[in-house]
């Protein structure tokens, strides 16, 4: 089946720091998320990507989708204590419809003060 | 707009003992449903999805069931928990082809 895999696993750095995570695929994927989990909580979508190659913001953060379509990046401008969490990438080929959405394990973030 | 109600927020349950969560949609019609298991510092497991009323498939064998009666509503279910049943238990909704939106989680702790 398909599997993703984020790198790294988990990442500790300083306030104010930029930081960079991404999420590969084995497979070709048509759309992208990114999602954020803070601890005891649901993940909230961030971004989300349609297209490949296609750059997007939201706030301080800015996701792309792979040109070769089997990964996405993510970016995160000066870091705040609040950023702490889980970041999750989902992908789905859209092969079939109604096809799940495949997670990836997850990036631990930590920023230290 | 859209919401997704899941409780209870922490459940402390004996091994062998039954168990019920709930989840509820509000603001949309005939949306695609999620049950997700997460262990701690692991990342998320699908357990079952539904796309209808009475329409569930399960992705990985376990001690749980799932179930729809209604087109909102959403349980996950098991007659006996086992001390592996313990985790973050995710509910997730979905309008198709757009991305999901989780609910804010039940802690399950098995004794």
């Amino acid at each position: 089946g398909q599997q993703l895999n984020q790198s790294p696993q988990s990442m500790f750095i300083q306030e104010g720091e930029d930081v960079s995570m991404n999420c590969t695929s084995s497979s070709i994927f048509n759309t992208w998320l990114w999602y954020k989990q803070d601890p005891g909580e649901g993940p909230v979508l961030l971004i989300a990507l349609y297209k490949a190659g296609e750059l997007t913001s939201n706030g301080r953060l800015t996701a792309q989708f792979g040109i070769t379509r089997k990964d996405s990046f993510l970016n995160i401008s000066a870091s705040i204590p609040s950023d702490v969490g889980i970041y999750f990438c989902a992908g789905r080929s859209d092969l079939n419809y109604g096809q799940n959405f495949v997670f990836g394990p997850g990036t631990r973030l930590s920023v230290l003060p | 707009s859209q919401t997704i109600h899941q409780w209870p927020a922490t459940l402390v349950q004996p091994v062998g003992s039954p168990l019920s969560l709930e989840c509820t949609v509000e603001g949309t019609s005939n949306p695609n449903l999620y049950w997700y298991r997460q262990a701690a510092g692991r990342g998320l497991q699908l357990l079952f999805y539904s796309v209808g009323i009475g329409q569930i498939s399960s992705e990985v064998p376990q001690n749980l069931s799932a179930s729809r009666p209604q087109d909102r509503q959403f349980i996950l279910s098991s007659k006996k928990l086992l001390l592996s049943d313990s985790g973050f238990y995710l509910c997730a909704w979905s309008a198709g082809y757009e991305g999901y939106t989780f609910g804010s989680g039940t802690r399950l702790t098995v004794v």
